[in-house]
């Protein structure tokens, strides 16, 4: 199946600075990609979803400005989560997929945020 | 709003036994998708197995199979034969066919050995 990666895989940083997560599709060009937030024992809550050389769609109480998401290129999203506080350290899950009406989506392995 | 509901949040099976896990969804729409994700402690999401709410025959991948009752909103996952390394936390989801993926809240399934 496709490839999914995130960069880095956990990450600790300073309340107050920002921080910023890759994810790549490696074999496919993904004209969407998801970003999705996993607390811990909890289900995955969809945070955005960006298509390629568009501004990102957020769910509903999630702050675009503390969230920013650019989808630059068929192959990259990332996630920059700015001025970190505490209640932001999470799981951070994207998702890919090829094309809007195809079935399959596929995940990158997570990213561990933990901010002190 | 569509919304998708897995009522175990924890099972147990004895390890080459049979285990169902249950799911029911709600939905106005006639043209969707039903996924089964598996989590395991390393975090990556793997797809279990897909339906797609067209077809009326249950999918089957290996010892995974479902029972897809569309008129019951119901998607529930056996899995035969269990092993170690189906323990896991399950997720169903279901996705309109051009839309967003909707999780249910998960379960737990242990194996005993």
């Amino acid at each position: 199946g496709a490839v999914v990666s995130q960069h880095p895989s956990w990450v600790i940083c300073k309340s107050g600075t920002s921080v910023k997560i890759e994810c790549r599709s490696l074999d496919f060009q993904a004209t969407t990609m998801f970003w999705y937030r996993q607390f811990p024992k909890q289900s995955l809550m969809l945070m955005a979803t960006s298509n390629e050389g568009s501004k990102a769609t957020y769910e509903q109480g999630v702050e675009k400005d503390k969230f920013l998401i650019n989808h630059a290129s068929l192959t990259l999203s990332t996630l920059t989560v700015t001025s970190a506080h505490p209640e932001d350290s999470s799981f951070y899950i994207c998702s890919a997929r090829l094309g809007q009406a195809l079935p399959q989506q596929y995940f990158g392995p997570g990213t561990r945020l933990t901010v002190t | 709003a569509q919304t998708v509901t897995q009522s175990q949040p924890e099972m147990s099976v004895q390890e080459a036994e049979t285990v169902t896990l249950s799911c029911t969804y709600d939905t106005s729409e006639s043209d969707y998708y039903l996924f089964w994700y598996k989590q395991p402690p390393s975090r990556q999401m793997i797809l279990v197995i897909r339906q797609e709410a067209y077809k009326q025959q249950n999918a089957t991948e290996n010892r995974f199979s479902v029972n897809f009752q569309k008129a019951a909103k119901s998607f529930s996952l056996k899995i035969s034969d269990s092993q170690l390394g189906d323990a896991a936390m399950y997720f169903c989801a279901y996705r309109v066919s051009i839309g967003k993926l909707t999780f249910g809240t998960g379960t737990r399934l242990t194996i005993i050995p």
